[in-house]
């Protein structure tokens, strides 16, 4: 089945550094990614729509230029969090939909999410 | 605007205690219902997708119902491993971005 990776699991950074974090799709290609963050006992809250090759998608609301997204190849999509602070640490979740599958399927593959903690 | 909201928020059960699970929705159009499971410090993992009212699907122990107002997720003599948060989310008109509820979390005690 579909596969996705992210990387790294869980980092801790000062306050003020870039972060980036990685989501590769291993056995499908991915024209579109999407990053969520998730606050504890919160569902999952859409930043962005990554896409391949073009600008990403912002949800209203979330800082493009504090979450630089790119998406450079049918694999891979970055999440970059710039000059971090406190309250931007979360746990962050990348996902993308295995396109082979067909568009009547519209699943989600997610990969394992990346904990963010800033000092 | 799609509306997902799933009851009860949280759920303890002793194993062996069957019970459900509830997702109500409100879109326009709906194209599809999904339930996934959240393990702590996981991402979501896919379990069924429902396309249809009086659709049904099992896998184990868990079994996902289908009305044109709410989908049920029914667990029978649930074991400890079941213990998770439950997602459900519903895809509709024109957009393929599911609009996902908060999630039931689910504790079974041995």
């Amino acid at each position: 089945g579909a596969v996705v990776s992210q990387h790294p699991s869980w980092v801790i950074c000062k306050s003020g550094t870039s972060v980036k974090i990685e989501c590769r799709s291993l056995d499908f290609q991915a024209t579109t990614m999407f990053w969520y963050r998730q606050f504890p006992k919160q569902s999952l809250m859409l930043m962005a729509t990554s896409n391949e090759g073009s600008k990403a998608t912002y949800e209203q609301g979330v800082e493009k230029d504090k979450f630089l997204i790119n998406h450079a190849s049918l694999t891979l999509s970055t999440l970059t969090v710039t000059s971090a602070h406190p309250e931007d640490s979360s746990f962050y979740i990348c996902s993308a939909r295995d396109e082979n599958r067909g568009s009547g399927a519209n699943v989600l593959t997610f990969g394992a999410g990346s904990r963010l903690t800033v000092l | 605007e799609d509306q997902v909201t799933q009851s009860p928020e949280a759920l303890r059960l002793q194993e062996g205690e069957s019970s459900s699970l509830n997702c109500s929705y409100t879109v326009s159009g709906l194209r599809g219902l999904f339930w996934y499971r959240q393990d702590p410090g996981k991402g979501p993992e896919f379990l069924f997708t429902l396309y249809s009212a009086g659709e049904e699907k099992e896998k184990e122990r868990l079994k996902a119902t289908l009305t044109k107002k709410e989908s049920f997720l029914h667990i029978t003599a649930p074991k400890p491993e079941d213990s998770a948060t439950y997602l459900c989310a519903v895809w509709s008109g024109g957009s393929y971005i599911p609009t996902f509820g908060r999630g039931t979390s689910l504790i079974v005690h041995p």
